[in-house]
């Protein structure tokens, strides 16, 4: 069936430094990828989109890039800071036009 | 603009024993949706509305789940009779229309089942 999954259950950055979060799909009918933050207690929340026809956007302090020939996805935070601590999602529309969800990662900044 | 709202915040019922949950969307928003979060893993579509009709309830399970919409607007999520495995966070989306984009979450009812 269809699935996107994360690499890595848990993060661990130092407060200031880069962080990269992957996400790997299976669906190659996937046309459009969304980054989610969820805070404790709390919904996701949108951070950053891309559609299939681009391989790269970028926000502020968040970059998503799209690697369809491996079906990779990862969302780079420049300058990671105390409040980027959250787990992150990946998200696609499969050819259902559903909302698939990935496992999650969870980001732990280190001050 | 208010964001999405959902109540109660928490509930803890006893398996076997019914609970609902209430979601009301963004003003205009015409599309909704209950996912059901279990914890370590991301959430999954239960099921959406357009308006007051269903799009897709394929992964409800309707031997024990229901939902409606009413009028449109606000919906209730039920579960009756509940299970262990039904402890879960319940969040309720909602989107202007079909697209994706312009999607917003409300923070979710969390339900333990003893």
């Amino acid at each position: 069936g269809e699935s996107v999954g994360l690499h890595l259950p848990t993060l661990s950055v130092q407060e200031g430094d880069n962080s990269i979060i992957n996400c790997a799909y299976s669906n190659s009918a996937s046309d459009y990828f969304i980054w989610y933050k969820q805070e404790s207690g709390k919904g996701p929340q949108f951070i950053i989109d891309i559609r299939s026809n681009m391989d790269k956007r970028q926000g502020q302090r968040v970059t998503v890039l799209l690697n369809k020939t491996v079906k990779h996805l990862s969302l780079q935070i420049a300058a990671t800071q105390p409040g980027d601590s959250a787990v992150y999602f990946c998200a696609e529309t499969g050819n259902t036009g559903k909302l698939i969800f990935g496992q999650g990662t969870t980001l732990q900044v280190k001050p | 603009e208010a964001g999405v709202a959902q109540s109660p915040r928490y509930k803890i019922i006893e398996k076997r024993q019914s609970v609902a949950f209430w979601c009301n969307p963004i003003s205009g928003h015409a599309t909704l949706y209950w996912y059901q979060q279990i914890l370590g893993q991301g959430p999954k579509l239960l099921i959406q509305f357009q308006n007051n009709g269903v799009v897709d309830d394929s992964q409800l399970p309707k031997d024990r789940f229901s939902a409606e919409r009413l009028k449109g607007v606000d919906s209730t999520l039920k579960i009756q009779p509940a299970k262990l495995e039904d402890s879960a966070v319940y969040l309720c989306a909602s989107s202007r229309d079909r697209a994706i984009y312009g999607y917003t979450f409300g923070s979710g009812t969390r339900l333990t089942v003893v």
